[in-house]
């Protein structure tokens, strides 16, 4: 069964480093999703994209935020300069339509320092 | 807000019992998606039920959906220790945005063998 892959599955940064979160979303999907989940609170949207560029993001995706497409599998969300409380597990999703099931990968788990 | 809730917060039952999951959230939806997620894991997708459905079933689990009262159920029935875990309702918002999905804080279920 398909399923959308995430790496790495943990990373360990510094503060005011940048970092990149890769995902490869089900290759039929074309709608594609980041979420995140501080520990031990809700999941929480991110940002969605749809053919190359944005549809919605939220108003913890701020400028520090960017998302990319760069080829025809891989999907990233780069954080420009992390922060404490950018530590969290990051989720990305990918559906075959806005109202179809979203599928999620397994996270990655960002600790910044 | 769109977010859907969970109830209860915390579910303890034996091995063999039944265990029903609530949820209800605020505004009109497309659908409404259930998910599981294993202590520090990802997000598994388990049942989509869509605004005009009632009733949907997939092997041991029975999902409602009752869009009078803004509310869902999930049932998992003759548990097992291994469905042990947290389990999330995930809603959308009916032609305000494009696949977003609001999660709720969720029940943690615990089954005891």
């Amino acid at each position: 069964e398909p399923e959308v892959t995430q790496t790495p599955s943990h990373q360990v940064t510094q503060m005011g480093q940048e970092v990149i979160l890769r995902c490869v979303p089900i290759s039929n999907h074309l709608y594609f999703y980041w979420y995140r989940q501080i520990l031990g609170q809700k999941v929480e949207f991110l940002v969605s994209f749809y053919n190359n560029e944005i549809s919605e993001k939220s108003e913890i995706f701020d400028d520090q935020f960017s998302v990319e497409r760069p080829d025809g599998s891989n999907f990233t969300l780069k954080i420009r300069s992390t922060k404490l409380e950018d530590s969290a597990m990051y989720f990305c999703a990918s559906s075959a339509g806005t109202e179809e099931t979203q599928y999620f990968g397994p996270g990655t788990r960002l600790l910044v320092l | 807000s769109q977010q859907g809730e969970e109830d209860p917060q915390a579910l303890s039952i034996q091995e063999g019992e039944n265990a029903t999951m609530n949820c209800s959230y605020k505004t009109s939806i497309n659908n409404l998606q259930w998910y599981r997620q294993n202590s520090g894991r990802g997000l598994v997708h388990l049942i989509l039920i869509r605004s005009n459905e009632r009733e949907k079933h997939s092997g041991r689990l029975r999902v409602t959906l009752d869009t009078s009262k803004k509310s869902s159920s999930l049932l998992i029935t003759a548990s097992r220790a291994a469905d042990t875990a947290s389990y999330f309702c995930a809603t959308d918002g009916r032609g305000s945005t494009l696949g977003r999905l609001y999660f709720g804080r969720g029940t943690q279920l615990t089954v005891w063998p």
